[in-house]
């Protein structure tokens, strides 16, 4: 089973349009976060969940809207998508520091 | 502000030889945790390796040890007896343990060529 998972794996849109990533983790884990691997392949933290909580929102335009149902679940809502946003998100959770990876979702803005 | 820094973007490596990958961190934190991450061309973010700040003794596991070295701030990757399936990219990460975020913060990254 996988630990943490999320959909789609790929996403190709037209730009302005609205589109959703969602993340799901069976590790029981408290805390779920979002992060943006850029062209460069930087890696930065968008959001962080606890329990459902936002905790951490790291300047991330208002387009980008979060979303927790539950604690095993974080999806991600890109409203008006620019070509800059084009990249790979990635899911994690974790429990004590250590972060558990989703495979990614690879978004590409035409 | 916390920052970790890799400042080898790219490096190469015969197979079956030892390469050593740098990071440094910078914190005020005296609690914390270290981690080298590996991003291989599948894009999967697989944790190679953990350090606590706490243990004085570095962290290994199999082909990988890491030199950690608290005072300097230096938490370096060593890979020993390379193997192609070791060609990814890697990134040093903190977290610090005072924290209830759990928020990592990454290096760069370092792309490490196996050859053959």
């Amino acid at each position: 089973d996988t630990a943490v998972s999320q959909t789609p794996k790929y996403l190709v849109t037209q730009m302005g349009n609205d589109k959703s990533i969602k993340c799901e983790q069976n590790l029981g884990h408290d805390t779920m976060y979002w992060y943006k691997q850029d062209s460069k392949k930087f890696l930065k933290i968008m959001f962080s969940y606890n329990n459902k909580e936002l905790i951490i929102n790291e300047t991330v335009p208002n387009r980008f809207s979060p979303k927790s149902p539950d604690k095993a679940h974080l999806n991600l809502h890109i409203n008006s998508l620019e070509l800059g946003d084009s990249a790979v998100y990635f899911c994690a959770s974790s429990q004590i520091g250590e972060l558990f990876f989703g495979e990614g979702s690879r978004l590409t803005v035409l | 502000a916390q920052t970790v820094t890799q400042s080898q973007p790219e490096m190469s490596v015969q197979e079956a030889e030892t390469v050593t990958l740098s990071c440094t961190y910078d914190t005020s934190e005296n609690n914390y945790y270290l981690f080298w991450y590996k991003q291989p061309p599948s894009r999967q973010m697989i944790l190679v390796i953990r350090q606590e700040a706490y243990k004085q003794q570095n962290a290994t596991e199999n082909r990988f040890s890491v030199n950690f070295q608290k005072a300097a701030k230096s938490f370096s990757l060593k890979i020993s007896d390379s193997q192609l399936g070791d060609t990814a990219m890697y990134f040093c990460a903190f977290v610090g343990g005072d924290s209830n975020t759990g928020k990592l913060i990454f290096g760069q990254g370092t792309t490490l060529q196996v050859k053959p």
